[in-house]
């Protein structure tokens, strides 16, 4: 079956510093990959995402690059704000139409200034 | 902009009561889902529905049900809630179609089961 497993978490980082949150998935064809964002008291929102190998997803400065031949799809952000704090669900489809997803466990980020 | 609203974001309830959580959309989206979120275990999907009347079991369904009489509304059913049915209830929807879409979430119901 599909599996995606993220970086355990929590990460707190400075202002301005460099960010990975690391990625890998377990999946039977070839998926679609995403990141989703939940700020505070919210639902989660879309963040990037890529449908096809080396693709490059990206958006609001945060990357990542579907790499089929290591199953990954990392997260980076090369300047991280006291804004980008917020839990970063990596998740995975192979549904075309009805898109049902499969989450990882969550990233929380805590951006100290 | 899609909005998906959801009709409580705070709900206690007791051990053995019936529990409805209500999402509506309001985007025309045909698919929409309900999962759980709980601390370490990320979302896990519950039931999903791609059309009226329509409904799958998702990875976790037991001890819920679900109800889509209207496109936009779909209701999650705790026919007995218990304990261990605690945690963070997020209702997500999306439009279908040939090409990758993404879903939009509601705010979520923290529902506690004393």
């Amino acid at each position: 079956g599909n599996s995606v497993t993220q970086m355990e978490g929590p990460v707190t980082l400075s202002e301005e510093a460099f960010l990975t949150i690391n990625c890998t998935y377990t999946a039977t064809g070839y998926p679609s990959l995403f990141w989703y964002v939940q700020y505070p008291g919210e639902g989660l929102q879309l963040l990037l995402k890529a449908t096809k190998a080396d693709d490059k997803g990206s958006n609001k400065g945060f990357e990542a690059t579907y790499r089929k031949e290591t199953t990954s799809f990392h997260l980076e952000k090369g300047s991280v704000q006291v804004s980008d704090s917020a839990v970063y669900f990596c998740a995975l489809s192979t549904n075309f139409g009805n898109e049902k997803l499969t989450f990882g466990t969550g990233t929380r980020l805590t951006i100290i200034p | 902009d899609v909005k998906v609203t959801q009709s409580s974001r705070y709900l206690v309830k007791r051990t053995g009561e019936k529990v409805f959580l209500e999402c509506v959309q309001d985007m025309d989206h045909e698919n929409m889902f309900w999962y759980r979120q709980d601390p370490g275990l990320g979302l896990r999907l519950i039931y999903f529905s791609y059309d009226v009347k329509m409904k799958e079991k998702g990875d976790i369904p037991e001890g819920y049900s679900v109800s889509r009489e209207k496109k936009e509304r779909f209701s999650l059913i705790l026919e007995s809630a218990s304990t261990n049915q605690t945690s963070m209830y997020l209702c997500a929807s999306s439009l279908s179609s040939s090409s990758v879409t993404e879903q939009f979430f509601g705010p979520g119901t923290r529902l506690t089961v004393l």
